[in-house]
């Protein structure tokens, strides 16, 4: 599986939207972006993927830039709910799902 | 309908002793998978089984670590001879396998004394 590299740690005022950036340049073409978060004492839960579109559901957007090398994680009113670790990871069909650190969202009143 | 479930949620055990802990899928979930989270820590994935596929133990930290999924569906990892860094919070995952996004339960909270 292609490594991900995320920011360890960041900040967002609530009622605001929270873009959370994923760099995976090495990613190949039959290689899915998934994010799943874990809010604290609670098994990881899925948000969403994409291949290549850009998608959308009710939880969240994922925005893949064009030559997948990276991609934005936007959930567009953050509330303190939202409070947790973000892992970006890519997946291909028959592979294993591999987290690594994630990313700490804080979301702030 | 019902999520995953896990057993016990904790367990207090000593130092030297067997575990086992349990995982039941939601119904008809081809793949299951188990990982462990210390604390403060990221999830470390253990064992991957899919179907009736020979599962992918490559991620168990030792020959202590085993796994069993019976008749396709409910899961036992055992740990033998348990150490104090066995102390995690283990989580059992599943899911349709492919492409489909994985369910996760509560975990069970291990702590070795």
């Amino acid at each position: 599986d292609a490594k991900t590299t995320q920011p360890p740690s960041m900040d967002c005022a609530e009622g605001r939207a929270a873009n959370l950036p994923c760099n995976h340049s090495t990613i190949s073409g039959n290689e899915y972006v998934y994010w799943y978060r874990q809010i604290h004492s609670q098994g990881p839960q899925y948000i969403i993927h994409g291949l290549k579109n850009n998608e959308t559901n009710e939880m969240a957007s994922l925005i893949i830039t064009e030559d997948r090398k990276s991609s934005t994680l936007i959930l567009p009113h953050a509330t303190l709910r939202d409070t947790a670790v973000y892992y970006c990871i890519a997946f291909s069909y028959g592979n294993k799902l591999v987290f690594g650190a994630g990313t700490i969202l804080r979301v702030k009143s | 309908g019902a999520g995953v479930s896990q057993s016990p949620s904790n367990k207090v055990t000593e130092k030297g002793k067997d575990v086992e802990l349990r995982c039941d899928p939601i119904s008809g979930h081809t793949a299951l998978y188990w990982y462990r989270q210390s604390l403060g820590q990221g999830l470390e994935f253990l064992i991957y089984f899919q179907g009736n596929s020979a599962p992918d133990k490559s991620g168990l930290p030792s020959d202590r670590f085993s796994a069993e999924r019976t008749g396709g569906s409910v899961s036992t990892l055992t740990i033998q001879r348990t150490q104090q860094e066995d102390s995690a919070v283990y989580l059992c995952a599943s899911t349709w396998g492919g492409l489909y996004e994985q369910y996760f339960g509560p975990g069970t909270r291990l702590t070795v004394t």
